[in-house]
C-alpha cells in the first residue's frame, strides 16, 4: 500500500532562514507527487507538483522540490522564508493515473518575524 | 471561475444520526474525491468518483457512501454517526484521474 512520511511535524524558523521539509513515500510504480499548503483559515492549495521530466520543480512563492527516485523522496525547499509562509505543508502522492491521493501527516511551519 | 464549493460549512449532529455533505466541482472537472481530515493529521482518502462511477475507496466502514451526479456534483453520506466521525470533510476535484486535485473549504462536522 502507498504511504507518505513527513519527517518533521513542527518547524520553527526565523525570517530569512532556509527551509527544507522532508517527504518520503512508499510505492514501487510511477507516481505523481505534490506539495500542498494550508494557510491559517484557508483551504488546501497546490504549491507545486511533479509528474515527469526535470526532477527539480519550481512552485509558487519561491518554493521548489526535488524528486529523487532512488530515495523515494520529494523534499520541499525555500532559500529564505518569510513570516507569511507560516502554514501547514502536506506532501502527497498518487500512482500515475491512479484513483487516490495519499497525504502525509503534515508539517506545521511557524516563521518568527 | 468558481472553485470547488462545499455545503454546509459547519454541521452539528447527534450520535446515531445520518448526514449528507455536498460538493460542486470546478466546471469541467469529472473527478471528485472525498477526504476526512482529523485535527493534527493529513487528509485521509475516502472515495473517488470519476464519470459517475466509484473508482476508489479508502479504508472506511460501509457507513460511508457517496455518489456522483450527471452534472459531476457529489454527495457524501455517513450513517449511524459516531463521535469519531467528527472531522473536516474535504472534497477535491480534478480533470482526470491522478491529476492535480483542487480542494474546497471543507465541511466541519461535529458529532455530539
Amino acid at each position: 500500500a502507498q504511504s507518505v512520511s513527513q519527517h518533521n511535524h513542527h518547524v520553527i524558523l526565523s525570517e530569512a532562514a532556509s527551509l527544507e521539509l522532508g517527504c518520503n513515500y512508499s510505492y514501487g510504480g510511477t507516481v505523481n507527487l505534490f506539495w500542498y499548503v494550508q494557510y491559517p483559515g484557508q483551504h488546501l492549495q497546490l504549491l507545486l507538483k511533479y509528474f515527469s521530466g526535470d526532477p527539480l520543480v519550481k512552485g509558487i512563492k519561491g518554493f521548489e522540490a526535488e524528486f529523487i527516485k532512488s530515495k523515494f523522496s520529494f523534499n520541499l525547499r525555500k532559500p529564505s522564508v518569510q513570516w507569511s509562509d507560516t502554514a501547514e505543508y502536506f506532501c502527497a502522492v498518487n500512482a500515475a493515473g491512479g484513483f487516490k491521493t495519499i497525504f502525509g501527516a503534515g508539517t506545521r511551519l511557524f516563521v518568527k518575524a | 471561475d468558481a472553485g470547488v464549493t462545499q455545503s454546509p460549512t459547519h454541521l452539528i449532529k447527534t450520535r446515531g444520526q445520518q448526514v449528507t455533505l455536498r460538493c460542486s466541482p470546478i466546471s469541467g472537472h469529472k473527478s471528485v474525491s472525498w477526504y476526512q481530515q482529523v485535527l493534527g493529521q493529513g487528509p485521509q482518502f475516502i472515495f473517488q468518483y470519476y464519470e459517475k462511477e466509484e473508482r476508489g475507496r479508502g479504508n472506511f466502514p460501509d457507513r460511508f457512501s457517496a455518489r456522483q451526479f450527471p452534472n459531476y456534483s457529489s454527495e457524501l453520506n455517513v450513517n449511524a454517526l459516531l463521535l469519531g466521525d467528527s472531522a473536516l470533510y474535504l472534497c477535491a476535484s480534478s480533470l482526470e484521474n491522478g491529476m492535480t486535485s483542487y480542494f474546497g473549504q471543507g465541511t466541519r462536522l461535529t458529532v455530539v
